[in-house]
């Protein structure tokens, strides 16, 4: 099974300053890694996903995040961050099976909430 | 257009009533799923359905039934309510069974 831990509940953070997410997950299988945002009072919407190549991944609205396996982490960051950040963060991650393709069941980590102040 | 629609948006009703959640998607995707969000802002899925066919059914009591009458619709209903089943209730689709996963709004249930 896989599950995965968001170390921070809360990150306050000023207009402009860079900010960094952490997810950390834990499978005995290979995982896709996904992060999602979820503004107030909306569904869930992709930011970005790792799936090979590049270990550094850049998504949307300025975010990028970095896989590094001998950590099991995949950290997100953005380095100077928007009123309009403000929201809820997901780490996700999916098991592949073993012909390449993701198991599709995705396992969330507990949430981030990113608060910009002005 | 919206690609991943649900309805209602927010749901209140008594324990021991009977309610549905509506899903539809418009994306031509063939696999559904069906997400809980508790309070504490976990999301863990309940079901999916892969062209019609239930693919995955997590340990979810049986009081929760998934009923998909054609690939665009999946549809979650909930018999005997209690207190317990007060969250918020997200759909999403994928093109195919393992591809990106696109969420719908939510819909709120809260019972009391």
């Amino acid at each position: 099974a896989q599950s995965v831990t968001q170390l921070d509940s809360q990150v306050p953070v000023f207009e402009e300053a860079p900010v960094e997410l952490r997810c950390n997950y834990s499978s005995s299988v290979s995982v896709y890694l996904f992060w999602y945002v979820q503004y107030p009072n909306q569904g869930l919407q992709l930011l970005l996903k790792y799936l090979s190549g590049s270990t550094l991944v850049k998504g949307i609205n300025g975010f990028e995040a970095e896989f590094n396996k001998s950590q099991t982490s995949f950290h997100l960051r953005k380095p100077s961050v928007h009123i309009s950040d403000t929201a809820e963060y997901f780490c996700a991650v999916s098991r592949i099976n073993a012909g390449g393709t993701s198991y599709g069941k995705l396992t969330f980590g507990q949430g981030t909430i990113l608060t910009v102040h002005p | 257009d919206t690609a991943v629609s649900q309805t209602p948006k927010y749901l209140v009703t008594q324990m021991g009533n009977d309610k549905s959640i509506k899903c539809e998607q418009n994306l031509g995707h063939d696999t559904m799923y069906w997400y809980k969000q508790d309070s504490k802002k976990f999301l863990k899925i309940m079901f999916s359905y892969n062209n019609k066919e239930l693919i995955i059914n997590e340990t979810v009591p049986n009081r929760f039934s998934p009923k998909s009458p054609d690939k665009a619709h999946l549809n979650l209903h909930i018999n005997s309510l209690e207190l317990g089943d007060s969250a918020v209730y997200f759909c999403a689709s994928s093109q195919k069974w393992g591809y990106q996963q696109y969420f719908g709004p939510g819909t709120r249930l809260t019972v009391t």
